[in-house]
């Protein structure tokens, strides 16, 4: 059992916009900045795409943003290509000094 | 750039110790910016961290993993290791290695993994 909670699974069609949402606890997500989402292709490592909630590293694609509000993180991905459809994590440091990750989402683009 | 990659057997007997090393290039383990994690992936599973390392040797772990893992630094050879003592089938995994901010507390650099196997 993952210590935030992500859905299995999501799905959109080209061109709309999907949200893949992240819960924890307070000390988990709660006040802290510290979180970050990465996107992964099977048999490959994990990519960052969003960190501190909603700051993208260079050169990733400005159709992903990240937003926060409580102890829910959120992963926007817009103008969907069939390009993103990948396992998205999302990941948080903690009041206790740890890493945890969600149990991951597959995104599907039909 | 940064390049991180994994090393160490791929088959392990139960109740035996994993032994994995990470061998970096294109930034140096001494630089001080970065903690040095380890982080691994049951089959269909999703990501657990399982600890870091800084280069003076200082650690943290998972604290669910804490009391069977252990790790090191070489900082001449640029290079970190993961021990996992006593594993149990449930330690199957690919195991990644990262490098990991200590300002943004991100993984902005991972290996390609390694696939470890826990059988008799």
């Amino acid at each position: 059992q993952s210590a935030l909670t992500q859905p299995a699974s999501v799905s959109g069609s080209p061109g709309q916009s999907i949200t893949i949402s992240c819960t924890g606890s307070r000390g988990e997500i709660g006040p802290y900045n510290y979180v970050s989402w990465y996107q992964q292709y099977p048999g490959k490592p994990p990519k960052l795409i969003i960190y501190e909630v909603s700051n993208r590293p260079s050169g990733v694609s400005n159709r992903f943003s990240g937003s926060k509000s409580g102890n829910t993180a959120s992963l926007t991905i817009s103008g969907l290509q069939a390009e993103d459809e990948a396992d998205y994590y999302c990941s948080s440091h903690t009041a206790s000094s740890i890493w945890v990750f969600g149990g991951g989402t597959k995104l599907t683009v039909l | 750039q940064v390049r991180l990659q994994e090393s160490g057997p791929g088959l392990v007997k139960p109740s035996q110790t994993l032994s994995l090393t990470c061998t970096v290039s294109g930034d140096s383990i001494s630089s001080g910016g970065y903690y040095w994690s380890w982080i691994r992936q049951r089959p269909g599973k999703g990501l657990e961290w399982i600890g870091h390392i800084y280069y003076s040797g200082s650690s943290s772990s998972y604290p669910p993993l804490k009391s069977r893992v252990s790790m090191s630094v070489d900082t001449s050879k640029n290079q970190f290791s993961l021990r996992l003592s006593s594993v149990t089938a449930a330690d199957t995994a690919v195991y990644y290695c990262a490098r990991t901010s200590r300002y943004s507390y991100i993984f902005d650099f991972w290996g390609h993994g390694t696939m470890v196997t826990v059988s008799s």
